[in-house]
């Protein structure tokens, strides 16, 4: 039973480029959460996605932008790269918006030079 | 807004004695959920605990148990005969009741000396 996925495992990037990072939930999940973990930070939530729509928001720019496919899997974009959105990214899913565990992936780290 | 603190920014023990791990949060809430996950070196976030606030009695895993003390928003994680593989960052979270919307705290990080 294959956990959550996310790729790529590393991304370079210069800054004012665009980014496509993706995450596949574990099997059986169908809510998928975004989270940037800055550098000696905990995770800030970016947003979370249920049925192929935005559900919730955290405090960040429009730059970062989701969508969600109809077999759960989910892409986080991010435009017009900044220096400080190096960070790691966190991709969790469960199985509806609600009082359901959630399991995370591994990350994708993301370096702007 | 809900806030979680963690005001231990490094910790450490000895190999198979015992840590506790400080947790602070502030919210208006009266049902809610609070997490501890642990972050290896390898990133992956790994459910330690969980507790829900309507339940009085103290979360247990093993050897990981929590000391929740609603009245004053306090929720701090104890480990038991500490093993070199407790090592890692820990973070303290809270979740609101209805919605899956985690507020993490700025974490702990746990050395073990053998």
């Amino acid at each position: 039973d294959a956990g959550v996925t996310q790729s790529p495992t590393h991304l370079i990037k210069t800054r004012g480029q665009q980014v496509t990072l993706r995450c596949s939930p574990k099997s059986g999940h169908d809510t998928v959460s975004w989270y940037q973990q800055a550098l000696g930070q905990g995770p800030q939530f970016i947003f979370q996605y249920y049925e192929e729509e935005e559900r919730q928001r955290g405090n960040f720019p429009d730059r970062f932008s989701g969508h969600q496919f109809p077999n759960y899997s989910s892409e986080l974009n991010v435009n017009a790269l900044l220096l400080g959105d190096s960070a790691l990214y966190l991709c969790a899913s469960s199985y509806g918006v609600t009082h359901q565990p959630q399991h995370f992936g591994d990350g994708t780290r993301l370096s702007i030079l | 807004a809900q806030t979680v603190t963690q005001s231990q920014p490094e910790m450490s023990v000895q190999e198979a004695e015992t840590v506790t791990l400080s947790c602070t949060y502030d919210t208006s809430e009266s049902d809610y959920y609070l997490f501890w996950y642990k972050q290896p070196p390898s990133r992956q976030m790994i459910l330690v605990i969980r507790q829900e606030a309507y339940k009085q009695q103290n979360a247990t895993e093993n050897r990981f148990s929590v000391n929740f003390q609603k009245a004053a928003k306090s929720f701090s994680l104890k480990i038991s005969d500490s093993q070199l593989g407790d090592a890692a960052m820990y973070f303290c979270a809270y979740r609101k009741y209805t919605g899956n919307q985690f507020y993490f705290g700025t974490g702990t990080s746990l050395t073990v000396i053998p």
